[in-house]
């Protein structure tokens, strides 16, 4: 079945450190993939849907300077926390949708997230 | 902003004893997808029903959807202590199907052995 990898699992760094996490489809190519936010025991809030080959669009709320988003290929979308301060310690999941070849109403398939913790 | 709601947001069950979660949303759908999420971990697909269809089947799995209503449930048979985890609703809006992914709050299911 479709995978996605999510990496790194773990970071702990100081405020003011810029932290890239790295979404990749492993075995189908995703065009768009879904950067979520889950704060413990709530659900996902999407921070930003990448698309592969122009910007990212971005929710309400979430400012695009912080939140540095790269889709540069079809297997591969990178979320960058920049200047990363403890009010954005949480755990980020990417998703992607695919995976049963064309059309539409495909499953989302998440990577296992991205737990940020800043000191 | 959230879309699909479950209730409850806690079930205590168990093992053996059927579960049922329900899942209530706003705007009109291209489908509805549930999902499970262990602790500390990504989310897994579980079954996706498109808006013209009103029940699906997977194993022990089984979602209902009523459009007239916007609801949803999923019932787990048989529960297993492995059953325990938080189950999400998901309501896909967008214009193109694929996106616009909007999740409710979960059910944290508790299975006891």
């Amino acid at each position: 079945g479709a995978v996605v990898s999510q990496h790194p699992s773990r970071v702990i760094c100081k405020s003011g450190t810029s932290v890239k996490i790295e979404c990749r489809s492993l075995d189908f190519q995703a065009t768009t993939m879904f950067w979520y936010r889950q704060f413990p025991k709530q659900s996902l809030m999407l921070m930003a849907t990448s698309n592969e080959g122009s910007k990212a669009t971005y929710e309400q709320g979430v400012e695009k300077d912080k939140f540095l988003i790269n889709h540069a290929s079809l297997t591969l979308s990178t979320l960058t926390v920049t200047s990363a301060h403890p009010e954005d310690s949480s755990f980020y999941i990417c998703s992607a949708p695919g995976g049963l070849g064309p059309g539409l109403n495909q499953p989302q398939h998440f990577g296992d997230g991205t737990r940020l913790s800043i000191l | 902003s959230q879309q699909g709601e479950e209730d409850p947001q806690a079930l205590s069950i168990q093992e053996g004893e059927n579960a049922t979660m329900n899942c209530s949303y706003k705007t009109s759908i291209n489908n509805l997808q549930w999902y499970r999420q262990n602790s500390g971990r990504g989310l897994v697909h579980l079954i996706l029903i498109r808006s013209n269809e009103r029940e699906k089947h997977s194993g022990r799995l089984r979602v209902t959807l009523d459009t007239s209503k916007k609801s949803s449930s999923l019932l787990i048979t048989a529960s297993r202590a492995a059953d325990t985890a938080s189950y999400f609703c998901a309501t896909d809006s967008g214009p193109f199907g694929n996106n616009d992914m909007r999740f409710g709050a979960g059910t944290r299911l508790t299975v006891k052995p």
